[in-house]
């Protein structure tokens, strides 16, 4: 059984830039959740998606934007970087939607 | 949305049982209590979950007393490697399952 993961692991990038990050969930899971997590704080949900269709959204503005596909792979997509939105950025997947989730290692992102 | 206060740390010795209380006074009735681990550098990790009562599993056990006003989280015998930050969450009753993640208790495992 594979687990979760995510690429790339390392990302520097300009603010104003655009940035995609990408996730595979685990086997046989159709949920796929995004979090960002700032150095010393927990992780803030961003969104979710269930069988294909975004299915919740945290407290980010509209330049976060998602995509979930037929394979339950997804993207998370940031438009006009902002320095605060370097972070470690999350992935967590789960059979149906449930409180048990299982994390990818993430993707640290670093706007300069 | 029931918000959930933790310590921020906590210092124990190897082999010592450790226990990590939360508090979640607004705690709905349909919510169910869960506990994740997180290392430095990587994403968190599922522990156990909950709703009353007591679980257990072999990793942890969960108290949750009558009330559900609070529940304590007991890991049994730590070791060096169980030094990382714990973060109680409730679940949230609508539809979309998000974690909202407070920020967590350090645990320090000393030798």
């Amino acid at each position: 059984e594979t687990g979760v993961t995510q690429s790339p692991t390392h990302l520097i990038k300009t603010r104003g830039q655009q940035v995609t990050l990408r996730c595979s969930s685990q086997s046989g899971h159709n949920t796929v959740s995004w979090y960002q997590q700032a150095l010393g704080q927990g992780p803030q949900f961003i969104f979710q998606y269930y069988r294909e269709e975004e299915n919740g959204r945290g407290n980010f503005p509209p330049r976060f934007s998602g995509l979930q596909f037929p394979n339950y792979s997804s993207e998370l997509n940031v438009n006009a970087l902002e320095l605060d939105d370097s972070a470690l950025y999350l992935c967590a997947s789960s059979l149906q939607l449930a409180l048990e989730q299982y994390f990818g290692p993430g993707t640290r992102l670093t706007v300069t | 949305l029931a918000k959930t206060t933790q310590p921020i740390s906590m210092d124990s010795y190897e082999g010592q049982e450790v226990n990590i209380t939360c508090s979640h006074n607004n705690i709905a009735t349909n919510d169910y209590i869960t506990w994740y681990q997180q290392f430095p550098s990587q994403g968190p990790r599922f522990i156990i979950q909950g709703y009353k009562t007591k679980v257990t599993n072999e990793v942890a056990s969960l108290f949750i007393p009558a009330d559900r006003k609070s529940s304590t989280l007991s890991l049994p015998r730590v070791s060096l490697s169980d030094t990382a930050v714990y973060y109680c969450l409730v679940g949230e009753v609508d539809s979309s399952y998000k974690l909202i993640f407070g920020s967590g208790t350090r645990l320090l495992v000393r030798p």
